[in-house]
């Protein structure tokens, strides 16, 4: 299984709501990372977790919650967003966090917040 | 209208030539690059990546090329085809803060029939 998955595909959220993306990969890998990517822009960087160890934080505002609850899995938990955190939100995973190997993308969630 | 800052580089050419995409990277103590391909929908696929002890590493139709002296990388895709159509983006690796990778500003390839 060489797969990143992230559900759901899409999400239309309120500026009031609460909402969860969820991303799995059973590669084995022991570092997940999550990105924001705007139209037409490159992937940004906003957490790194490294043996279930939140390791980078890229400044995120923290109407942002990262969770890892296991090394398959990582959780990206939003609170009160704002219209211009609409984007794709891509989540990636590595066999290390600590040394240089491939990243494995998942498709993304399109987010969009009204 | 248009607007300011949504403009990807696009290189386009005929399907069956070969296409080079460039990429200028900041860090010299850069030690490991990566080319991903990004279709529209779809997040970045791996194409092809090198070390900075390598000035060049072959794949199935894909090269990256990599000069260190003047920080340049490019992918050489020959034979291209429609299928290769998408946006490409270059990311680097410090080294200095395990993997983490920032990306290039994208170059957008169409492939004309």
């Amino acid at each position: 299984d060489t797969e990143v998955t992230q559900t759901p595909k899409h999400l239309v959220m309120g500026m009031t709501n609460k909402k969860s993306l969820k991303c799995e990969q059973h590669m084995g890998h022991r570092a997940m990372y999550w990105y924001k990517q705007k139209a037409k822009k490159p992937p940004e960087l906003m957490f790194v977790y490294s043996y279930e160890k939140l390791s980078i934080n890229e400044s995120v505002p923290s109407r942002f919650s990262p969770e890892c609850p296991n090394s398959s899995l990582l959780n990206l938990h939003l609170h009160a967003l704002q219209p211009e955190d609409s984007a794709l939100y891509l989540c990636a995973s590595s066999l290390s966090g600590t040394s240089v190997s491939e990243q494995y993308f998942g498709p993304g969630t399109r987010l969009t917040v009204t | 209208g248009e607007s300011v800052g949504l403009h990807l580089p696009t290189l386009s050419v005929q399907e069956g030539d070969n296409s080079i995409i460039n990429c200028a990277y900041s860090n010299s103590a850069s030690d490991y690059f990566i080319w991903y391909k990004q279709e529209s929908g779809k997040g970045p696929q791996f194409i092809i990546d090198i070390r900075s002890n390598m000035d060049k590493r072959q794949g199935q139709r894909v090269t990256v090329l990599l000069n260190k002296t003047v920080k340049h990388l490019s992918l050489q895709i020959a034979a291209t085809q429609p299928g290769d159509s998408a946006v490409y983006f270059c990311a680097e690796n410090t080294g200095n803060a395990g993997n983490m990778l920032t990306f290039g500003g994208g170059t957008r390839l169409m492939v004309k029939p």
